[in-house]
């Protein structure tokens, strides 16, 4: 069965520090893996996926992901936090097997960026 | 160009009234997904409809939801005899290939059932 565990509800980075949001999956077939932001009233919005190919991903904002095979994991990272990232972030994996390809989410990690 | 939406983006109502939720999901998409999302039970899946058809409804609580998409594009769930516990916020998604990859989410509708 897919699953993805996110560590960590809530993290806290100074404006400026490193953003490493964490991400572990479970699959039975390689899996495709994705990264949402939600800010408050609004739905997700696609920050970056991964398929095939490239395991090092670049999404919008800055942000980027690496696939680990070894360590089933999609950890999400941003050199630099800025203000406006604030939010709520939330790992999925599509469910392939099952065909429908709907997705399982982690329970999200909420990040708050002080000044 | 457009986005997916949904109507209404708030809902308020009774304990025991059904209520109706809309989806319009990207034009020519053919997959369209419902997820709930509630704090007590993070994003979860509800439905799948790959055109029409339903093939995956395994997330539906409870036989008081049912939800169908028409003409292969607006979709709409429905709630009946509602419940303090289906308060939450119900997201639509849509994606347009039939083997998956991105889904792009509606904005949602929070309901809360008094």
């Amino acid at each position: 069965a897919q699953s993805v565990t996110q560590l960590g509800s809530h993290v806290s980075v100074s404006e400026g520090a490193l953003v490493l949001l964490r991400c572990n999956y479970s699959s039975s077939v390689p899996p495709y893996l994705f990264w949402y932001v939600q800010y408050p009233n609004q739905g997700l919005q696609l920050l970056l996926k991964y398929t095939t190919g490239a395991t090092l991903v670049k999404g919008i904002n800055g942000f980027e992901a690496e696939f680990k095979k070894s360590e089933t994991s999609f950890h999400l990272t941003k050199p630099s936090a800025h203000m406006s990232d604030a939010a709520e972030y939330f790992c999925a994996v599509s469910d392939r097997p099952s065909g429908t390809y709907k997705y399982i989410f982690g329970t999200g990690t909420r990040l708050k960026v002080l000044a | 160009g457009a986005g997916v939406s949904q109507s209404p983006s708030n809902k308020v109502t009774e304990k025991g009234k059904d209520v109706e939720l809309r989806c319009d999901p990207i034009s020519g998409h053919t997959a369209l997904y419902w997820y709930r999302q509630s704090l007590g039970q993070g994003l979860e899946f509800l439905i799948y409809f790959q055109g029409n058809s339903a093939p995956d409804k395994s997330g539906l609580p409870s036989d008081r939801f049912s939800a169908e998409r028409t003409g292969g594009s607006v979709s709409t769930l429905t709630i009946q005899r509602t419940q303090q516990e289906d308060s939450a916020v119900y997201l639509c998604a849509s994606s347009p290939r039939t083997d998956g990859e991105t889904q792009y989410f509606g904005p949602g509708t929070r309901l809360l059932v008094l």
